[in-house]
C-alpha cells in the first residue's frame, strides 16, 4: 500500500521569495516519487522525479526536491518564486514493486503575490 | 505521436444518459490508467490496463463505470446512467513501467452532468 500526504492545501508567497511545498509519503516498496504541476485548464506536467539515484533532484523551472528516507519526505523547493509558478502542485508516489499505480496527494495550490 | 490524447475535451450530458470517453496513449506504452479528478482534489485512481488486460478495477466508483482496451491500444471509459455526482475531470495516463519512468497524462475530459 502507498499514500501521499501534502501537508498544505494552499501556500502563499511573494514574488522573489522562496517556495516550500511539503510532501510525506508511505510505501511498502522502495518508492519512486514525482512532482507534477497543473496550471488552470492545462494538463499535468512533470516537474521532477526521484528514482533512487541522487537524493537531491533538480527539475524544470528552477524547482528542486530532496528525498529523505528517514523522514519519508520529498519536499519541493524553489529559491525565488515567479508569478508564472502560480498553479496546483501534486506529489505522487509509485511503488517499484507490485502494481505500479501512481498515487496522488490532494494537491497544494501555490499563490504568488506581486 | 506527441502524447496522450483524450476525446472529447468537454462533455455535457443530462442525468441518466450514458457517456463514453476515449483515450489514445503514447503508442509504445503498454500500461494505461484512468483517473477522476474533482475540484480541489488530486486525481483518484480508477482502473488500469496492461496491454489489453484490465488488471485492477476494484477502484471503479460503481458498477455504472466500465472500461475497455480491446486491442491494447486506445481505451474507453463508459459511465452509464450518469448522476450529478459524476461531474468531474476524467484523466488518462500511459506508461511503460520501469526504473526511471513517469506517467504521461492527457488533457482530460471534463464531464458536466445537468
Amino acid at each position: 500500500a502507498q499514500s501521499v500526504t501534502q501537508l498544505d492545501s494552499h501556500v502563499s508567497v511573494s514574488e522573489g521569495t522562496p517556495v516550500l511545498l511539503r510532501c510525506n509519503y508511505s510505501s511498502s516498496y522502495s518508492p519512486s516519487l514525482f512532482w507534477y504541476v497543473q496550471h488552470p485548464n492545462k494538463g499535468l506536467q512533470l516537474l521532477l522525479k526521484y528514482t533512487s539515484a541522487a537524493t537531491l533532484v533538480k527539475g524544470i523551472n528552477g524547482f528542486e526536491a530532496e528525498f529523505k528516507k528517514s523522514e519519508t519526505s520529498f519536499h519541493l523547493t524553489k529559491p525565488s518564486a515567479h508569478m508564472s509558478d502560480a498553479a496546483e502542485y501534486f506529489c505522487v508516489v509509485t511503488g517499484r514493486g507490485g502494481s505500479y499505480i501512481p498515487t496522488f496527494g490532494r494537491g497544494t495550490s501555490l499563490i504568488v503575490h506581486p | 505521436d506527441t502524447g496522450v490524447s483524450q476525446d472529447p475535451r468537454h462533455k455535457i450530458t443530462k442525468r441518466g444518459q450514458n457517456v463514453t470517453f476515449r483515450c489514445d496513449p503514447i503508442s509504445e506504452h503498454n500500461r494505461l490508467y484512468w483517473y477522476r479528478q474533482t475540484l480541489g482534489q488530486g486525481p483518484e485512481f480508477l482502473t488500469y490496463f496492461q496491454n489489453e488486460a484490465q488488471l485492477e478495477k476494484s477502484r471503479l466508483l460503481s458498477d455504472r463505470f466500465s472500461a475497455e482496451r480491446p486491442k491494447g491500444s486506445f481505451s474507453t471509459l463508459e459511465i452509464q446512467r450518469t448522476e450529478q455526482g459524476d461531474s468531474a475531470m476524467y484523466l488518462c495516463a500511459s506508461i511503460t513501467p520501469g526504473m526511471n519512468t513517469e506517467a504521461f497524462f492527457g488533457q482530460g475530459t471534463r464531464l458536466t452532468v445537468v
